[in-house]
């Protein structure tokens, strides 16, 4: 069966800070990848997604970035992180149209 | 772009009472529907789906949800809630103009759920 990992789940890191995210799925091949930030009241907005190794998509333009090294994983990173960069991130998976499946998300404090 | 408009912020209900979510989006033609739902401290998870046949679908824990197409509508709703029913309920549809096989899903701002025992 597939599964999807995300870590870490929490995270506090100070003003200008390099971040590095990290998803990975199990049991599937070729999936679409996304990141979502989730923030209380505005739900949730997507910040980059993947068809292939190497290929990402931004859809919002910020102070962060995102990888797929490998066919299976994607990275969310920042080389300076702000205040705003604060907030719940999610990655998910799809593949065609079957809705998502996502991980238990990352709760990042930017202090 | 695909909007999804859930009109309730934040909804508290006592237990047994019935409950209905409203959902409408913007963009009609050929499409997917989802209702997510998230627990206190987990993740997402999907709660039902609407893909084509009959526009009243049945999901997990008693709830369903009726697709109008003329309305722009996918309304989630549960006869009577229970207190484990306190979440955050989250509308999704796919997105018009996506890349090249990239299915996105755009979401609600959700609607939160307080069940009183």
């Amino acid at each position: 069966s597939q599964t999807i990992h995300q870590w870490p789940a929490t995270l506090v890191q100070p003003v200008g800070s390099p971040l590095s995210l990290e998803c990975t799925v199990e049991g599937t091949s070729n999936p679409n990848l996304y990141w979502y930030r989730q923030a209380a009241g505005r739900g949730l907005q997507l910040l980059f997604y993947s068809v292939g190794i190497g290929q990402i998509s931004s859809e919002v333009p910020q102070n962060l970035s995102a990888s797929r090294p490998q066919d299976r994983q994607f990275i969310l990173s920042s080389k300076k992180l702000l205040l705003s960069d604060s907030g719940f991130y999610l990655c998910a998976w799809t593949q065609g149209a079957h809705g998502y499946t996502f991980g238990s998300g990352t709760r990042l404090t930017v202090v | 772009a695909q909007s999804v408009s859930q009109h309730n912020h934040h909804v508290i209900l006592s237990e047994a009472a019935s409950l209905e979510l409203g959902c409408n989006y913007s963009y009609g033609g050929t499409v997917n529907l989802f209702w997510y739902v998230q627990y206190p401290g987990q993740h997402l998870q999907l709660l039902l789906k609407y893909f084509s046949g009959d526009p009243l679908v049945k999901g997990i824990k008693g709830f369903e949800a009726e697709f109008i197409k003329s309305k722009f509508s996918f309304n989630l709703r549960k006869p009577s809630v229970q207190w484990s029913d306190t979440a955050e309920y989250f509308c999704a549809v796919p997105e018009v103009y996506s890349g090249a096989g990239s299915y996105q899903l755009t979401f609600g701002k959700g609607t939160k759920l307080s069940v009183i025992p």
